[in-house]
């Protein structure tokens, strides 16, 4: 079954700073990579996805690049505010999605 | 707000108790999904519905036993859980892919 490994598994910030998370997996059949965005007492929300056929997506200060050859995808948050403090999760779909283990990004103020 | 609306969002239950949970979204979503999500841990899929079928069972052991009586409605019933069972089960919807998380509901066995 698919593997998603993702670094780091916490980050810290300076408010206004950019803030990168990386993520790989293991099976090429993969074709969709979502990213969600988890609050405390909340659950996942989907922030932002990439299909396998695309190499890039942004929206507004969030982006996505996916590297299908190397098997790698990054969500990148630029100009980071504190209410972007969370847990980012990865996640890669053959036939279920998988997700990564998380990373928690402190955005100090 | 979210769009999809998980009860209880607490459930403090004996192991010897029978209880549910229930989800429910209004959105036409054709697949509806539970997780199980440990402190500090992914999700992890445990069934997916499609058109109210049941489509995936990850190995689930039979003291949850899953129901979806319509499009708009995911239940999840519990019997005889085991103090591992404690968790937050979350309940999602999409198109093809869980594209909405309910805020889940926090299950403590005592």
């Amino acid at each position: 079954g698919e593997n998603v490994e993702q670094h780091p598994s916490t980050l810290s910030v300076q408010e206004g700073d950019s803030a990168v998370i990386k993520c790989t997996y293991s099976d090429s059949a993969s074709n969709y990579f979502p990213w969600y965005k988890q609050e405390l007492g909340k659950g996942p929300q989907l922030i932002i996805d990439i299909r396998s056929n695309v190499g890039e997506k942004k929206d507004q200060r969030i982006a996505v690049t996916l590297n299908k050859t190397a098997k790698h995808f990054s969500l990148h948050i630029t100009e980071t505010q504190p209410e972007d403090s969370a847990v980012y999760f990865c996640a890669a779909r053959d036939y279920k999605l998988s997700f990564g283990a998380g990373t928690t990004v402190t955005v100090r103020a | 707000d979210t769009e999809v609306t998980q009860t209880p969002k607490h459930l403090v239950m004996g192991m010897t108790n029978k209880k549910s949970l229930k989800c429910e979204q209004h959105m036409g979503h054709r697949a509806m999904y539970w997780y199980k999500q440990k402190a500090k841990k992914p999700p992890e899929l445990m069934f997916v519905y499609s058109y109210e079928k049941l489509s995936i069972n990850e190995s689930v052991p039979s003291r949850f036993s899953p129901e979806c009586p319509n499009s708009s409605l995911l239940n999840l019933h519990l019997h005889a859980l085991q103090p591992e069972d404690s968790a937050l089960y979350l309940c999602a919807s999409g198109q093809n892919q869980p594209q909405h998380f309910g805020d889940g509901t926090r299950l403590s066995i005592l």
